[in-house]
């Protein structure tokens, strides 16, 4: 059974950096195929994805945010790190983690397993 | 970068009636790499489908997707109380975009 939960702040000032953990279990990251992804959510808006890590440190971002996100993976710990720089209050939302495979050609795909999410408010 | 266009923005239906969602990419979508969510209100996304037209794990038959290229649909074929929510379509391979979702209300 896959599960993965996200935690960090709750609260970020504008121009802070924030770094969020998604813990997870029932995978691991250091199996061939497994992937974490990050997705976030503004109030009453639409998902917009942000970055994926795969087993093999393959990396990836999102064009318009790429400058902004950095994401790191501990496997022996079963956790993803995501931080992203420079925080503005559009960047209130919801943010998710989420379980995807990797079924080749270079190519990213869907998130099968999410988190249950978390709120980050940006304001001062 | 490819843009996809949820229609309607908002269903109106009864329980028992059909429910047609489109999703309309601004390029070819290759391979039909194409996924639906539902979300419910303070929940997180739940995988429908995934290459268009493949139910995702204890997704029931009522629920199908069709389409290739720049057009795809999703249908439920006959409304229960627990579809009524926001369905969101993605597109997967090179890059990750998701629709701006419609939502299916009860009328």
């Amino acid at each position: 059974q896959i599960t993965l939960k996200e935690s960090g702040p709750t609260l970020v000032t504008p121009t802070q950096t924030l770094t969020l953990t998604c813990t997870f279990s029932g995978f691991s990251l250091s199996t061939s195929t497994m992937g974490v992804g990050w997705i976030r959510q503004p109030p009453g808006k639409a998902l917009e994805w942000l970055a994926l890590v795969y087993w093999d440190d393959d990396r990836r971002y999102s064009p318009s945010l790429k400058s902004r996100l950095t994401i790191t993976k501990d496997s022996s710990n079963n956790q993803v790190v995501l931080t992203m720089t420079n925080m503005d209050p559009v960047d209130t939302a919801t943010y998710f983690c989420a379980h995807t495979t990797y079924y080749g050609s270079g190519n990213l795909y869907f998130f099968d397993y999410w988190g249950q999410g978390t709120l980050v408010t940006v304001s001062s | 970068e490819t843009a996809l266009t949820q229609s309607p923005g908002t269903l109106s239906l009864s329980p028992g009636e059909r429910a047609t969602l489109s999703c309309r990419a601004s390029q070819s979508v290759s391979s039909s790499y194409l996924a639906w969510y539902q979300q419910k209100p303070g929940q997180a996304p739940r995988l429908l489908m995934f290459g268009a037209s493949s139910r995702a794990t204890g997704i029931p038959d009522r629920f199908s997707g069709s389409g290739s290229g720049t057009d795809f649909t999703l249908t439920i074929s006959r409304l229960e109380p627990e579809d009524f929510a926001v369905y969101y379509c993605q597109q997967y391979g090179s890059s990750l975009h998701f629709g701006g979702g419609t939502k299916v209300e009860i009328k």
